[in-house]
């Protein structure tokens, strides 16, 4: 079974600082996505970036960008010039493209933006 | 906004009380899915439905019914509940299982509490 595990409950970052967010994941699958939500207080589940396993390059989305390394089944997501409005749950999610799409969530990591 | 919309936001339920969350998206998805949020817990599917077909129970007590009548609205119907299932309901859709419509697009939530 795949799993998703984000070893940082709790990060926290000066305002307008770089932060990096760390995930693994296990599979023995080779296709498949990996994504980044972010669950603000308000609860919504905002997508923030996705990433096709097939593709070397990393996704990058504003201030937003992973460093996806496939062999070592390493998916962290780096946040530059930290606002405040990045203050949210992050959550790394593992989707395998066969079948039936079961996103698979790790536990999340609580990022608080020090002004 | 991401297009995908619950009701209620909040709702508050005895045990021995009937009730049904709604989920509606806007986006011309063709799959929905529902999940459960619990505090300490990563989030947990419940159910996909693709083109109004259910396509995956994962192992969910039958307290907990849904109903897809089209593409556009996902429900869940709720039945002698127990205090455990206070969570968060989150609704997703997406565009599909084939092509690049693999993101899956959160509404807002529905926090249930059962006293």
């Amino acid at each position: 079974a795949q799993t998703v595990t984000q070893s940082q409950p709790e990060m926290s970052v000066q305002e307008a600082e770089t932060v990096t967010l760390s995930c693994t994941y296990d599979t023995s699958e080779s296709d498949y996505y990996l994504f980044w939500y972010k669950q603000p207080p308000s609860r919504q589940m905002i997508l923030v970036i996705r990433q096709e396993a097939y593709k070397q390059q990393n996704a990058t989305e504003n201030r937003f960008s992973v460093n996806f390394q496939k062999a070592a089944k390493s998916f962290s997501l780096k946040i530059s010039d930290s606002q405040l409005g990045d203050a949210a749950m992050y959550f790394c999610a593992y989707l395998f493209v066969q079948g039936a799409q079961k996103l698979v969530f790790g536990q999340g990591t609580r990022l608080t933006i020090n002004p | 906004e991401t297009g995908v919309t619950q009701t209620p936001r909040h709702l508050v339920m005895g045990m021995t009380n009937k009730k049904s969350l709604k989920c509606e998206q806007h986006l011309g998805h063709n799959a929905m899915y529902w999940y459960k949020q619990s505090a300490k817990k990563p989030l947990e599917l419940m159910f996909v439905y693709s083109l109004e077909e259910r396509v995956e129970n994962n192992s969910v007590p039958s307290r907990f019914s849904p109903e897809c009548p089209n593409s556009s609205h996902l429900f869940l119907h709720l039945h002698t509940l127990q205090p455990e299932d206070s969570a968060l309901y989150l609704c997703a859709s997406s565009q599909g299982f084939t092509g690049e419509g693999y993101e899956q697009y959160f509404g807002p939530g529905t926090r249930l509490t059962v006293t």
